[in-house]
């Protein structure tokens, strides 16, 4: 059972480009999560989806950011017209959404903008 | 909204020592669960402990245990017999029933030979 797959890993973009971060969940789960952590800083709470809804997108921030779980295929996180400040590295994490369970980790997309 | 909270940004131990890593979060709720993850320089997220609110018991998972005050909102993970590969960030985070995961700031843990 593969685990929360993530891609890609490294990501280059330059200001004013688009960037598509791709998040496969573990199998059997219909939770994402999207996390973005600064350097020196903790996990900061993007948007949570189930498979075609968005449930709670308090923290993406207004513009330029988007993000969609479709039916088929992985969660798609899209930052359009990337500034520096977008540099971070994105975690994607997928649940069963059963109360006793916890989020699975994919191991991050690392966006630098230059 | 819930918050989680760790006022330790920086701790460090002797190896084989043992160590106390702080969280306290707010919540008006009664049902929930947390949970401490691990980031190794990997980067990788990895679940150290869980604790169900409803159970007085505190969780332990090997050399890692935790303290659960319940009415002080507190959910403390101590190490015991620390190792070098337990360096790592440590996050603490709370999970409400509406299946949402909220983290700490994390604390950077590391372990001196």
């Amino acid at each position: 059972n593969a685990g929360v797959m993530q891609n890609p890993r490294h990501l280059v973009r330059r200001r004013g480009q688009e960037a598509r971060l791709r998040c496969s969940p573990m199998k059997g789960h219909s939770h994402v999560y999207w996390y973005r952590q600064l350097p020196e800083e903790g996990l900061k709470f993007m948007v949570y989806l189930q498979k075609e809804n968005i449930i709670d997108e308090s923290g993406m921030p207004k513009e330029r950011f988007s993000a969609e779980f479709p039916k088929e295929g992985p969660s798609i996180l899209r930052i359009q017209q990337v500034v520096r400040g977008d540099s971070a590295a994105y975690f994607c994490a997928s649940s069963l959404g059963l109360q006793n369970t916890e989020a699975f980790f994919g191991q991050g997309t690392r966006l630098t903008v230059v | 909204a819930q918050t989680v909270t760790q006022s330790q940004p920086e701790m460090s131990v002797q190896e084989a020592e043992t160590v106390t890593l702080s969280c306290t979060y707010d919540t008006s709720e009664n049902n929930y669960y947390l949970f401490w993850y691990k980031q190794p320089p990997s980067r990788q997220m990895i679940l150290v402990i869980r604790q169900e609110a409803y159970k007085q018991q505190n969780a332990t998972e090997n050399r890692f245990s935790v303290n659960f005050q319940k009415a002080a909102k507190s959910f403390s993970l101590k190490i015991s017999d620390s190792q070098l590969g337990d360096t790592a960030m440590y996050f603490c985070a709370f999970r409400n029933t509406g299946n949402q995961f909220y983290f700490g700031t994390g604390t950077s843990l590391t372990v001196i030979p």
